[in-house]
Order: C-alpha cells, then sequence, then structure tokens
C-alpha cells in the first residue's frame, strides 16, 4: 500500500521563487495535515483539511497557501520563498469515525532549502 | 507549547526494556495520550494511544497513572531498530486532532 506520498523528497529554491510540494494519499481518509519541521525541533502544523474544499491554518500557517479539490490530494504552496521556510515538511492523513483508531499516517518528507 | 514533558535523551541496552515516561499534568478528561516515533528524519510513526487504562499492541505498553498527570512507554525487548525520537502528545480523539509535538525524546538503543 502506497498510504501518504510526497514529492518532491528534496528541493533547493532560490529566495522569492515559488513551489508546490504535493501530497496525495491513498487511503480515503477525511482529513490531511501539513507540518514542518525545523533542525533538532518537533513538528508543527502549517494547515489541515478536514475535507475537499475545507481547510484550515494551524500553528504557522503565514507564507504558505493549501488547497483541497480532491480527497486524495493536498496541495502545499510556497508563493515567495524566504530562508524561513527552510525546513523538512510532513505531509499526514487520518481517517474519522467511530471503531477506528484514529490516528496520523505520515508521508517520508520533503527537504526544502531556500538560499 | 506542547503540553508535555519528556527527558531530552535516554540510554537503553539493547534486549532490555526502555522505559520513557511523560508528564502531562494539565491533561484534560476527554484528551487522550498519544504516542510516535520518528526513526531518523523519516516521518513520524504511530505506536500507541490510550485515555485512562493500560494499554499493549504488538510494538509496545503503554502505562497511565490513575491521576492521569503521567504515563510511561514500555519497549519491552528494545533492539537497534528502536533509537529514534520518541514524542508524547495529548489530543483530543475526534475533532481536527491538531497534534503539538513536543522536542521528544531521543532514545539510543546500545548494543
Amino acid at each position: 500500500n502506497a498510504g501518504v506520498t510526497q514529492t518532491p523528497k528534496f528541493r533547493i529554491l532560490k529566495i522569492g521563487q515559488s513551489m508546490t510540494l504535493q501530497c496525495t494519499q491513498d487511503m480515503n481518509h477525511n482529513y490531511m495535515y501539513w507540518y514542518r519541521q525545523d533542525p533538532g525541533m518537533g513538528l508543527k502544523l502549517i494547515y489541515y483539511s478536514v475535507g475537499a474544499g475545507i481547510t484550515d491554518k494551524g500553528e504557522v500557517p503565514n507564507g504558505y497557501n493549501v488547497s483541497r479539490s480532491t480527497t486524495e490530494d493536498f496541495p502545499l504552496r510556497l508563493e515567495l520563498a524566504a530562508p524561513s521556510q527552510t525546513s523538512v515538511y510532513f505531509c499526514a492523513s487520518r481517517d474519522t469515525g467511530t471503531g477506528i483508531q484514529n490516528i496520523q499516517y505520515f508521508g517520508a518528507g520533503t527537504r526544502l532549502s531556500v538560499l | 507549547d506542547a503540553k508535555t514533558t519528556q527527558p531530552t535523551s535516554m540510554d537503553c541496552a539493547e534486549g532490555r526494556a526502555a522505559n520513557l515516561p511523560c508528564n502531562h499534568s494539565t491533561i484534560s478528561g476527554n484528551e487522550y495520550v498519544y504516542w510516535y516515533r520518528q526513526i531518523h528524519s523519516q516521518g513520524p510513526q504511530y505506536i500507541i494511544h490510550g485515555l485512562k487504562n493500560n494499554e499493549t499492541n504488538e510494538m509496545a505498553s503503554l502505562i497511565i497513572t490513575e491521576d492521569r498527570k503521567s504515563s510511561t512507554l514500555i519497549l519491552p525487548h528494545a533492539t537497534l531498530r528502536d533509537t529514534a525520537v520518541y514524542y508524547c502528545i495529548v489530543s483530543l480523539i475526534q475533532g481536527a486532532q491538531k497534534l503539538v509535538f513536543g522536542q521528544g525524546t531521543r532514545l539510543t538503543i546500545n548494543p
């Protein structure tokens, strides 16, 4: 099973460039999340989505945008890359409802450097 | 800010039980205790969660104190592959479940 797939795995951007980090899941989960992790730190929530067409801000949303047009995909957009956005980005998904574990499944991450 | 407190690092000998403590003194009545781990910068991996009863699965056991203000994750027979950063998180099980990761405990299993 593929689970949560993130692309690309690595990327180097110049200051001011833009890019989209892709995330797709094949588990038909309704919730999806974007986190960032700076060196030596825990993950911080950027944005999350409760289903197609519905997104909401997390703890550190500034400088990012998201959309959720399908259940499977949850792309993260950086419009004007800044050095402070150098980080590792993780996407996660979660199923909800009674009788299930209600846990988050994470992708392998995208390592982004902004120079 | 994370609502849990964990030791920064711990060591354990291979084959021994690894006991990782976590304090969550401000946990509310309907919040669960979750444990995730992160092996060498991979994506976090779910281990176990519980509300107030002790829990066990194929990976670990979770012991929650009666007052729910602390818990211990137990890896019964630690292997080198258990070397990772372990995160203790308190969260509602339903709703947005916006996980708050602290810095976790870096567990090193020594041969």
